[in-house]
């Protein structure tokens, strides 16, 4: 049963629109939640993160956004560029006092950026 | 380049062989996870380590997989007899602590005939 759901295999944008990639979780005791990116044959480079307290956070052209009511979090890449173009794994942990699960990973979005 | 390295990138071996592979994680993260990825899906949790001590296995970690970290600095992750099914590419991350982003290396893509 698939905890963290990224339900667009794949999306294209415009180069210089605003990428929305959106991701939906299930486990309540996620507290942590972190976006990656994997350009073929690398592995995943960690992008932005995002604490349960909060609900918005910004890093340069990405913002990520935590609604805990929905269980939802999404990725915003404004203005899209070329080298955006990649897969983009939503990521969740749940802290549970000392002891850490594993990341668990959703399957990713295939992000195209068009010239 | 201080990130997590791994090696080698590539291994082919014949099914029942066993096969070893290597992580050196950045030198100041005391975490050092191993995950695996197939095609179309994610990472998949393996196990971590905080320093020397193996603290959380996933059920994934079949009784042929074994992994090590002796000294708290790089990690070893052993696959006994390997089967088809095992091929796969093999992440290891390192972090820092709770709550802090994994950091990961380029893998070892496993390739089992």
């Amino acid at each position: 049963d698939q905890q963290v759901k990224q339900n667009s295999p794949s999306l294209s944008v415009q180069e210089g629109r605003i990428s929305i990639l959106n991701c939906d979780y299930t486990n309540s005791m996620f507290d942590y939640f972190l976006w990656y990116k994997k350009y073929p044959a690398e592995g995943p480079t960690f992008l932005i993160s995002i604490s349960s307290i909060k609900d918005k956070n910004e890093d340069g052209r990405f913002t990520v956004f935590l609604n805990k009511s929905a269980k939802h979090l999404s990725l915003h890449i404004v203005p899209s560029q070329p080298g955006d173009s990649a897969v983009y794994f939503c990521a969740a942990m749940g802290y549970s006092g000392g002891g850490a699960d594993g990341l668990t990973f959703g399957k990713g979005t295939h992000l195209i950026i068009q010239p | 380049d201080t990130g997590v390295s791994q090696n080698p990138r590539h291994k082919i071996t014949k099914r029942g062989q066993n096969v070893t592979f290597r992580c050196d994680p950045i030198s100041e993260h005391n975490r050092l996870y191993w995950y695996r990825q197939t095609l179309g899906q994610g990472p998949e949790f393996l196990t971590y380590f905080q320093n020397e001590a193996q603290l959380e296995k996933s059920r994934l970690l079949s009784d042929r997989f074994s992994a090590e970290r002796p000294k708290g600095s790089f990690s070893t992750l052993e696959i006994q007899r390997t089967e088809q099914g095992d091929s796969a590419m093999y992440l290891c991350a390192s972090s820092l602590g709770p709550n802090s982003p994994l950091h990961f290396g380029n893998g070892t893509r496993l390739t089992v005939t």
